[in-house]
């Protein structure tokens, strides 16, 4: 079985500070993983994932995510928040014989003060 | 080229009812997903059809079903609706199934309300 685990609710950050946004993981196998976005009332926008190689992994809109095998980590990172990045925040895991099967963790809202 | 495109965008149904939602996958994808959002279980996988074939089956009762046309656009219905079945409903797609690539996108949602 696979899982993902988001261990805070809530991260609050002063607009320009880094921001960082936690998730560990559980899976057979070599996994593969995801970080989404969603914003009210919106689906859910992919921002990056890492499949293998590199372990620091760059997306979208400035963020960026470093795998820690041996920590089963997959920590989102982004030097300088903007207002703008305030949203709920969701690490998926799939693993390599689970079809398009994603687990997601429990999310993470965050909030960025100006 | 259009995002993955969800109908109805919200509904509204009273227990006992059944429910049918549509997805249509971004032009070319051949697998689509679907997952529950709730308060209090998170997102939880569905199903997923590739190819017109249920691909792999989530956690949930016989009440959930879904089909996959030869367009690739696919429809889930929810038959003896509870409240329990109020959630935001996400349809994702994406190239092909299993692929180390494989990315899903997703749609807007359909946001149900059972009363």
């Amino acid at each position: 079985a696979q899982s993902v685990a988001q261990p805070e609710d809530q991260v609050n950050v002063a607009e320009g500070n880094p921001l960082t946004v936690k998730c560990t993981y559980s899976v057979s196998g070599n996994p593969y993983l995801f970080w989404y976005v969603q914003y009210p009332n919106r689906g859910l926008q992919f921002l990056l994932k890492y499949i293998t190689g590199d372990n620091l992994v760059k997306g979208s809109y400035g963020f960026e995510a470093e795998f820690n095998k041996s920590q089963t980590s997959f920590h989102l990172k982004k030097p300088s928040a903007l207002v703008s990045d305030s949203a709920l925040y969701f690490c998926a895991v799939r693993g390599r014989a689970a079809g398009n099967k994603l687990t997601f963790g429990g999310g993470t809202r965050v909030l960025v003060k100006p | 080229k259009a995002g993955v495109t969800q109908t109805p965008r919200y509904l509204i149904k009273t227990r006992g009812q059944q429910v049918t939602l549509s997805c249509s996958p971004i032009s070319g994808h051949r697998s689509v997903s679907w997952y529950q959002q709730t308060p209090g279980q998170g997102l939880q996988f569905l199903f997923e059809y590739f190819s017109e074939t249920q691909r792999n089956k989530g956690n949930f009762p016989g009440r959930f079903s879904g089909r996959q046309f030869s367009n690739s656009r696919s429809e889930m219905n929810v038959s003896t609706l509870e409240l329990g079945d109020s959630a935001l409903y996400l349809c994702a797609s994406s190239l092909t199934s299993g692929g180390p690539e494989e990315t899903q996108y997703f749609g807007p949602g359909t946001r149900l309300l059972v009363l």
